[in-house]
């Protein structure tokens, strides 16, 4: 069935930088943009951005501008989100979400000192 | 952005009841609408896409209406395992996604 699978928790400091993977299965990677959502705890979801995986093309939430990348490898039909310049209000749940199908299971990132 | 406003935030209602959630759009999105269901501690699961498209798999209690600006989810004989949090989505094409602030569903 379709799925994607994500990587598992992260925690880091202040100031480092966080890479979560998101793995595809199930369905032909290349032909569905792959976003990532991320959630604080007890808040409601925030849009990070999508890549398309055939493309390379990327649009990302003007808020993380600079500090985030989406890559993938076709190869192995996975997405990855890297954040970097880490804060402690980046502490959340980040979900690698195709459009009208399934998300990840979430990978929690805690960022503390 | 495209806003979600999203009402109620909170809904309490017994097993059998007929319960409805709706959104509103801050531009008309057509059918570019979906709906998830979030139970404590889990990743979103669609319900609903493009409006009023069923999920395959999801119970058919589950219905979504609307287009333009305004969209309703209804779940008909609510459940026990319908406790969740329900929030509303739109993908508008070339639009960032944008979500409602959430209904949390529970039973009376």
């Amino acid at each position: 069935q379709v799925q994607l699978v994500q990587s598992g928790a992260e925690v880091k400091k202040p100031g480092a930088s966080v890479k979560v993977s998101c793995k595809a299965s199930g369905y032909s990677f290349m032909n569905y943009n792959i976003n990532w959502v991320r959630q604080a705890t007890g808040q409601g979801l925030e849009w990070m951005g999508w890549m398309n995986p055939n493309s390379g093309m990327i649009d990302y939430a003007q808020r993380f501008q600079g500090r985030i990348q989406m890559t993938r490898n076709t190869s192995t039909n996975t997405a990855y989100m890297e954040l970097s310049s880490l804060i402690s209000e980046d502490t959340a749940i980040y979900y690698c979400a195709r459009i009208e199908g399934p998300w990840g299971q979430g990978t929690q990132v805690s960022v503390s000192s | 952005d495209i806003q979600m406003t999203q009402s109620p935030s909170t809904l309490s209602a017994s097993v059998g009841d007929i319960v409805t959630i709706t959104c509103r759009a801050s531009q008309s999105i057509s059918t570019w609408v979906a709906w998830y269901q979030q139970k404590s501690g889990k990743a979103p699961k669609l319900l609903i896409y493009k409006a009023s498209s069923l999920e395959s798999g999801v119970p058919s209690r589950f219905s979504g209406r609307g287009s333009g600006t305004e969209f309703t989810l209804t779940i008909i004989s609510l459940q026990p395992d319908d406790v969740a949090t329900y929030y509303c989505q739109q993908y508008n094409p070339f639009s960032p996604w944008t979500f409602g602030q959430g209904t949390k569903v529970e039973i009376k």
